[in-house]
């Protein structure tokens, strides 16, 4: 079965520091993975995603993940952090008709 | 949050009763999904439907019942089995199973509180 984990349950940076919120992944095949952010009582809000072709992938706000297929990792990172980008970021995976989503990482960032 | 509507906003609900979640959309999505969040517990599936009248069970479907009826519609009920349904429901879709890398869009989410 496909999964991924998110080993920090939260991270903090402080503002305008880069910033790398960690995922990495299990499956059988090519992997199809997601990033989505989560406000606070909000539903989830598509980032990015990795189908195929180059390792670095751009997405909304300024953030980019970066598929590393010997480390089966697919991290989120973004070059400046915000204070408003302080939320829930989750991974996900393909698995057949469905995603499956880590945890979620609770990113602060520090003014 | 898109084209997918949730309703209500807030919820509550008396132990024993039923209540049923509204989720709408206007993406012209063939599939449709409803997650229950609970803090720490990210999301957890609870139902799934990739087509008009054909719905398949999640990771924790036990305690809810859904419908497929329209396209644009899969309603989520909460029955009195569930005994532990506070939390937030969160409706996605997407457009469909065809494209493994379909991306699953969400709605703003129902919190529910049983009294």
């Amino acid at each position: 079965a496909q999964s991924v984990a998110q080993p920090e349950d939260q991270v903090n940076v402080a503002e305008g520091n880069p910033l790398t919120v960690k995922c990495t992944y299990s499956v059988s095949g090519n992997p199809y993975l997601f990033w989505y952010v989560q406000y606070p009582n909000r539903g989830l809000q598509f980032l990015l995603k990795y189908i195929t072709g180059d390792n670095l992938v751009k997405g909304s706000y300024g953030f980019e993940a970066e598929f590393n297929k010997s480390q089966t990792s697919f991290h989120l990172k973004k070059p400046s952090a915000l204070v408003s980008d302080s939320a829930l970021y989750f991974c996900a995976v393909r698995d057949i008709d469905k995603i499956i989503f880590g945890k979620g990482t609770r990113l602060h960032i520090l003014p | 949050d898109g084209g997918i509507t949730q309703s209500p906003k807030y919820l509550f609900r008396k132990e024993g009763q039923n209540v049923t979640l509204s989720c709408e959309q206007n993406l012209n999505h063939d599939a449709m999904y409803w997650y229950r969040q609970d803090p720490g517990q990210g999301l957890r599936l609870i139902y799934y439907s990739q087509i008009v009248n054909d719905f398949q069970k999640g990771d924790i479907a036990e305690g809810y019942s859904v419908s497929r009826e329209k396209k644009e519609s899969f309603p989520l009920t909460v029955t009195s089995a569930q005994k532990n349904p506070t939390a937030f429901y969160l409706c996605a879709s997407s457009m469909g199973a065809g494209a493994r890398s379909d991306t699953q869009y969400f709605g703003p989410g129902t919190r529910l509180t049983v009294l």
